[in-house]
């Protein structure tokens, strides 16, 4: 059972455009959404990450938006760089005792950057 | 942030013999992850290692194929036994620093023949 469905597998853009990749949940115990970036041979870094308790959260070109009731969230990635061109994860955690674990991950998303 | 760094960075094996996989974190942690990564797909949870406890191990995942060591809140092991070419595959580890983030190390290319 995938418990995180993330969409679509790829995606090509072209520069300054905007980027949309979007998960949905089932568990509605998850309380924690982050988004990982990944680089060709290298592990994931966080990108950006939202709590359940806001619809919005912004960090410079990237954005997440929350939707609760429909149990999705999304990122956008504004004004696309060809340097943007990575593997992008969404994933979905339960808080326990003050700190995340066991994330589950979405299957990813291939975003080129057309230059 | 946590700074993650694992040993060795890739390797090719044969078949049928074992390979340790080294987590080294810069900071002390509570709990470090291994998670595997196939070739162009995502990642899944191969067990949770606390220090001090025995490592629990999710639905697929054994102790006898994986077995895990965590001998202290900087460092952790996993050791891939008896491997197949099915057991190729990237492997991470990660620390969660107790502040909502989990980190990821660079990762670990096995190449099983």
């Amino acid at each position: 059972q995938q418990q995180v469905k993330q969409s679509p597998q790829s995606l090509i853009v072209q520069k300054g455009g905007i980027s949309i990749i979007n998960c949905a949940y089932e568990n509605t115990a998850f309380d924690y959404f982050p988004w990982y970036q990944q680089f060709p041979g290298k592990g994931p870094a966080l990108l950006i990450a939202i709590r359940p308790d806001v619809s919005e959260k912004k960090e410079g070109r990237f954005t997440i938006s929350f939707n609760k009731s429909a149990k999705q969230f999304s990122l956008h990635i504004m004004d696309s760089q060809p340097g943007d061109s990575a593997t992008y994860f969404c994933a979905a955690s339960m808080s326990s005792g003050g700190s995340n674990y066991k994330l589950t991950f979405g299957k990813g998303t291939l975003l080129t950057v057309n230059p | 942030s946590a700074v993650i760094s694992q040993k060795p960075s890739r390797d090719i094996c044969q078949r049928g013999t074992s390979l340790t996989i080294q987590c080294q974190v810069d900071s002390q942690v509570t709990m470090m992850f291994w998670y595997r990564q196939q070739p162009g797909q995502s990642l899944t949870l191969i067990a949770t290692a606390n220090q001090g406890s025995e490592a629990t191990y999710e639905s697929g995942f054994v102790i006898d194929k994986f077995p895990i060591s965590r001998p202290n809140l900087t460092f952790s092991t996993l050791t891939v036994s008896n491997m197949s070419p099915e057991d190729s595959s990237i492997y991470l580890c990660s620390v969660d620093d107790s502040k909502e983030t989990q980190y990821f190390g660079p990762g670990t290319r096995l190449l099983v023949l």
